[in-house]
């Protein structure tokens, strides 16, 4: 059964840091892995999306890398805006031919940033 | 291009009650998924149509269940709500070939 953890739960750094967020799974069979933004009370926002076959993907400020064989992925958010406060969230999809959505979520990591 | 649309945005039931939910996702998609997410449990998955088919459910009790309509819009049903019910539900519209999920801004459902 696919596990995802996060790591830390919870984070606060001042305005301008770079930081790191880690995701980890258990099961490597996945068929990408996906990172989301969830502002208080709203819904979640896709920030990257890693296919299983590749080893990192950026946009912006924010830099995903991907290890398969490890199970982990980090989120690397350089420059860091009191707007990047937000929860993160990490989700695997099984790897079963594409033929499912299904996602397994990690727990979160609760970013705060100090202007 | 429209994002996913969710109604209602909140709402409040009393225990014994059912409640529908209506999820309306990216044009030209054609796979939804719901979640369930709680303080306690966080997100957990309940259930994914692709085509007007179920293609995939989650763990939880037959009181929840859900249909996709032609065109592609979904609803989800609760059924004799439970205080527990109380979640923020969200839907998944998914993007064919890159399987990338789009969120949209959830339905808070209260059970009183």
């Amino acid at each position: 059964k696919q596990e995802v953890t996060q790591i830390p739960a919870a984070l606060s750094v001042p305005e301008g840091e770079n930081l790191v967020l880690n995701c980890s799974f258990t099961d490597s069979a996945i068929y990408n892995l996906q990172w989301f933004r969830q502002d208080p009370g709203k819904g979640l926002t896709s920030l990257l999306l890693i296919q299983s076959s590749q080893r990192e993907q950026t946009s912006g400020r924010l830099n995903a890398s991907l290890d398969k064989s490890s199970g982990r992925s980090t989120l690397y958010i350089a420059a860091s805006q009191p707007g990047d406060s937000a929860t993160y969230l990490c989700a695997v999809r099984a790897s079963l031919g594409g033929a499912t959505n299904k996602l397994i979520f990690g727990t979160g990591t609760l970013l705060a940033v100090q202007p | 291009k429209a994002g996913v649309t969710q109604t209602p945005r909140y709402l409040i039931k009393t225990r014994g009650q059912q409640v529908t939910l209506s999820c309306s996702p990216i044009s030209g998609h054609r796979s939804v998924s719901w979640y369930q997410q709680t303080p306690g449990q966080g997100l957990q998955f309940l259930f994914e149509y692709f085509s007007e088919t179920q293609r995939n459910k989650g763990n939880f009790p037959g009181r929840f269940s859900g249909r996709q309509f032609s065109n592609s819009r979904s609803e989800m049903n609760v059924s004799t709500l439970e205080l527990g019910d109380s979640a923020l539900y969200l839907c998944a519209s998914g993007a064919d070939g890159t399987g990338e999920l789009f969120f949209g801004e959830g339905s808070r459902l209260t059970v009183l």
